[in-house]
């Protein structure tokens, strides 16, 4: 399937270091989305790299696409306690209408 | 204001009955979405529609049916609720049906018992 898939599962660091997550997918991609969700809450989309991109950066985000090993990472730097959440990396493949979430990663930013 | 909202937010409900979950989006896109997200948050798209059509129809059982009465609204009726089917349902909108940012709703919890 195209399933991308999030590593690590769980994620726990302290408030002002930078946390790392990453996504790996099977096949060819249109384009790679990271989004976010809240205990409780409905995801929120972060960041969208296409598959021509190499690296992209929003805030405090940094989103980096390698095509060839089929993997994203999304770094987040100097972590807040409200970064705590789960993060899903999300694709689209070229020719199929629909995005396809990975089981995402549950970060804790302790204070 | 809110863009995606979605009713009730809660659902707790016996198995065998027949319930219905509301979605509206104003944001004026013209694709929307339903989802499940399961107990290890893992989400997985359920039907998609544009403009009123279907054009997502993953492999779900025939007791879900969606329909869109306009491009505002897409709401789910499940009919025979199983103990299987307890789960969060997120709505979701995009401007386009391809590759475009998704909005989600709050989500809604269904319990069944």
């Amino acid at each position: 399937s195209q399933q991308g898939e999030e590593d690590p599962q769980a994620l726990s660091i302290q408030e002002g270091e930078n946390a790392t997550m990453n996504c790996s997918y099977k096949t060819s991609i249109n384009n790679l989305q990271w989004y976010r969700q809240n205990s409780g809450r409905g995801l929120v989309h972060l960041i969208l790299i296409r598959s021509n991109e190499r690296e992209k950066h929003s805030g405090r985000l940094r989103v980096t696409l390698d095509t060839s090993k089929k993997s994203s990472s999304l770094l987040i730097t100097a972590s807040r306690a409200a970064d705590t959440a789960s993060y899903f990396c999300a694709t689209v493949p070229p020719s199929y209408d629909k995005v396809i979430f990975g089981p995402g990663t549950s970060l804790s930013v302790i204070p | 204001d809110t863009a995606v909202s979605q009713t009730p937010k809660y659902l707790v409900t016996q198995m065998g009955n027949d319930k219905s979950i509301k979605c509206e989006q104003n944001l004026g896109h013209d694709t929307m979405y339903w989802y499940k997200q399961d107990s290890k948050k893992f989400l997985k798209i359920m039907f998609s529609y544009n403009n009123k059509e279907l054009i997502i129809n993953e492999t779900v059982p025939n007791r879900f049916s969606p329909k869109s009465p306009d491009k505002a609204h897409l709401n789910l009726h499940i009919n025979s609720l199983e103990l299987g089917d307890s789960a969060v349902y997120f709505c979701a909108s995009s401007q386009l049906a391809r590759e475009e940012t998704q909005y989600f709703g709050p989500g809604t919890r269904l319990l069944v018992l």
